[in-house]
């Protein structure tokens, strides 16, 4: 299996610019969860979708926010308008629970700046 | 809710010899534990897990950790760390009985590792 593909995997962009991140899981996973890194609040979920349906969304910083899994192969995470605060390491992370353990695996990353 | 510390921030090591990372966790009923390795610019990568019967897991690339629920603890070991074994550890906990499924990640511990 290739693993959870994120893309891309570097993105520059200016202040008040639409930034969007993808993701797709690896094949069978019905959990897909978003995470955020920074140097300040570390690893952070953002909110996760249980066959394509969005669970848990409280992490979601604010409005500018949003993220859609229109199939099971396919996430986006979307920021618009962007600011320098944005600017993180987001992750995109796929599970199964399998024999009653779960356990997650995670893509390479996306690391966003924001100027 | 549930929380992971890993009182360590840094720690440097020589090669050759042994190493111990700590983590404790805070959460009412039996967690799921594990440890991921986060090399410079890379994801998440997963060591090990722990979900229940022996309290000592070994994961990949000779690391092994021990679950002590006497002392809300999980630390990472590993008898002879080599030169590639320099990166960013993290201890999760996963709470799946709570409905939550996203994991609760520590702040990390760098290791560094002197030839």
């Amino acid at each position: 299996d290739a693993g959870v593909i994120q893309s891309p995997r570097h993105e520059v962009t200016e202040m008040g610019q639409e930034v969007t991140l993808r993701c797709k899981p690896i094949s069978g996973h019905d959990y897909l969860f978003w995470y955020r890194q920074t140097m300040m609040r570390g690893l952070e979920l953002l909110i996760y979708f249980n066959n394509n349906v969005p669970i848990d969304d409280s992490g979601m910083p604010e409005d500018r926010f949003s993220a859609k899994m229109p199939n099971a192969s396919f996430s986006t995470l979307k920021i618009q308008p962007s600011e320098p605060r944005d600017s993180a390491v987001y992750f995109c992370a796929s599970s199964s629970r399998d024999g009653g353990q779960e356990t997650q695996y995670f893509g390479p990353g996306t690391r966003l700046l924001v100027l | 809710a549930q929380s992971v510390t890993q009182p360590d921030i840094h720690i440097t090591v020589s090669e050759g010899a042994s190493l111990e990372l700590r983590c404790n966790y805070s959460y009412g009923a039996t967690p799921y534990l594990f440890w991921y390795v986060q090399s410079p610019g890379q994801g998440l990568q997963l060591l090990l897990k722990y979900f229940s019967g022996d309290t000592l897991v070994q994961g990949i690339k000779g690391f092994e950790a021990e679950f002590k629920r006497s002392q809300s603890s999980f630390n990472l070991r590993k008898p002879s760390v080599h030169w590639s074994d320099a990166a960013e550890y993290f201890c999760a906990v996963g709470a799946l009985d709570t409905g939550r499924r996203a994991l609760t990640f520590g702040s990390g511990t760098r290791l560094q590792v002197q030839p």
